[in-house]
């Protein structure tokens, strides 16, 4: 089951940045925070992942609340390439060994030319 | 490099039928998973296999069964097809198994509908 709770849709202007809310409240200490993103008639694919640090790459930047309980996606500049369904996933290891992705329904972001 | 690839791209069958779907991994990847995403909900995860071995597997039916070949690529089958087994099938593979800070990187799916 998905253990995190983000918002259905968000609405953003071409150019302006975004912030997608994640809220992860039994977060565990070994749990990493990841954010893929499903573009229309794609897979998902990585934007960026982080355990306790903010974390910074080309696509994103990931700041991660001080008690882990929430986290947050940035995207400084969105385009309309950006327009996405967002995931917000814990990943850590499971009994057996192997690690899946757990998604929930995601962050649909629409963005405004 | 090429990326994940699957195959077919669509497929229609009848209730009943059976299946395989097919997916080639990133060369160099040895861990292959497979997703199910039906219409408006995200991916929901059916089978991780490692070196030809089925490493987890995730709440679905007997129907559904997987395997990976000496290559690494992996064919997923379900049998007895149901309605409800219509959706968008992706694969995607990853470097390693265990290994909860590696990406996985999916390939564009395959669209199932059952009539």
């Amino acid at each position: 089951d998905a253990k995190t709770t983000q918002p259905n849709s968000m609405e953003s202007n071409e150019e302006e940045p975004v912030h997608l809310p994640c809220n992860h409240s039994t977060i565990s200490g070994t749990d990493y925070i990841h954010w893929y993103r499903q573009l229309p008639s794609q897979g998902p694919e990585y934007v960026i992942h982080g355990l306790t640090s903010n974390v910074n790459n080309r696509m994103a930047s990931l700041a991660i609340a001080e008690d882990r309980k929430s986290s947050t996606l940035i995207l400084h500049r969105a385009t309309l390439r950006d327009a996405a369904v967002y995931y917000c996933i814990l990943r850590g290891m499971t009994n057996s060994g192997n690690t899946p992705l757990v998604f929930g329904k995601g962050t649909r972001l629409s963005v405004i030319a | 490099d090429a990326g994940v690839t699957q195959s077919p791209t669509h497929l229609i069958k009848t209730r009943g039928q059976h299946v395989t779907l097919r997916c080639s991994p990133i060369s160099g990847h040895k861990s292959v998973s497979w997703y199910q995403q039906v219409l408006g909900q995200g991916p929901q995860f059916i089978f991780q296999y490692y070196e030809k071995e089925e490493r987890g597997r995730g709440n679905f039916p007997d129907r559904f069964s997987a395997r990976q070949f000496p290559n690494y690529s992996s064919e997923l089958n379900v049998n007895a097809l149901l309605l409800g087994d219509s959706a968008l099938y992706l694969c995607a593979s990853s470097l390693r198994l265990a290994a909860y800070t590696d990406t996985q990187y999916f390939g564009p799916g395959t669209r199932l509908t059952v009539l």
